[in-house]
């Protein structure tokens, strides 16, 4: 399996444009987690989803913010619209099942910078 | 409020000798802690897990320790390689909750 896979890798845009990330998990995996690391904040989860359902979106900063996964294999994480302080790397990750001690997987991130 | 605390933000130490990190935590009864890797420019990697009944986990030459009384988990990295440098991440994954991650200590063997 080629891992969890993230598209852009880098993405530059201008304040108030919209963007969208893009999210292929392992196939198999029933769980997929979107997540945002900076230097101020760390790691941080914004959003998760189960068999395509979120299941808790207490991460999500604000409404500017949205996820959806309309399938298995894939999803979005969408800012519209985007700000300077959205500038961070956001990672994927997916697992086989939310049990103790379910390992996850990161995708590469996608490092975004809004000027 | 619940806090995870990684010893440091960086780490140097001789190859050959021994790397530990520490990760601590408050107001949490995680039922296991994980930790995982980090290299520049690439996601966290899986390292080990360790449960909390669960004194001791070893994996190569990886050690990992987990005290629910002191609230801590001690990670070890026996005979250094330059190749172990790297930012190292702890992750609480509460019974009932979902995964909180340390900010991470980055350590740096040097030859």
């Amino acid at each position: 399996d080629a891992g969890v896979i993230q598209s852009p890798r880098h993405e530059v845009t201008e304040m108030g444009q919209e963007v969208t990330l893009r999210c292929k998990p392992i196939s198999g995996h029933d769980y997929l987690f979107w997540y945002r690391q900076t230097m101020m904040r760390g790691l941080e989860l914004l959003i998760y989803f189960n068999n395509n359902v979120p299941i808790d979106d207490s991460g999500m900063p604000e409404d500017r913010f949205s996820a959806k996964m309309p399938n298995a294999s894939f999803s979005t994480l969408k800012i519209q619209p985007s700000e300077p302080r959205d500038s961070a790397v956001y990672f994927c990750a997916s697992s086989l099942g939310r049990g103790l001690g379910e390992t996850q997987y990161f995708g590469p991130g996608t490092r975004l910078t809004v000027l | 409020s619940q806090k995870i605390e990684q010893n440091s933000e960086a780490l140097n130490i001789q190859e050959g000798k021994t790397a530990t990190l520490t990760c601590n935590y408050t107001n949490y009864s995680p039922a296991y802690l994980q930790w995982y890797r980090q290299d520049p420019g690439r996601g966290p990697v899986f390292l080990l897990l360790i449960r909390e009944n669960e004194k001791e986990k070893r994996k190569e030459r990886l050690k990992v320790t987990f005290d629910t009384t002191l609230k801590q988990s001690l990670f070890h990295i026996t005979a250094s390689q330059p190749a172990d440098s790297a930012t190292y991440l702890c992750a609480l994954d509460p019974s009932a909750g979902k995964s909180t991650f340390g900010d991470g200590t980055t350590l740096t063997v040097k030859p």
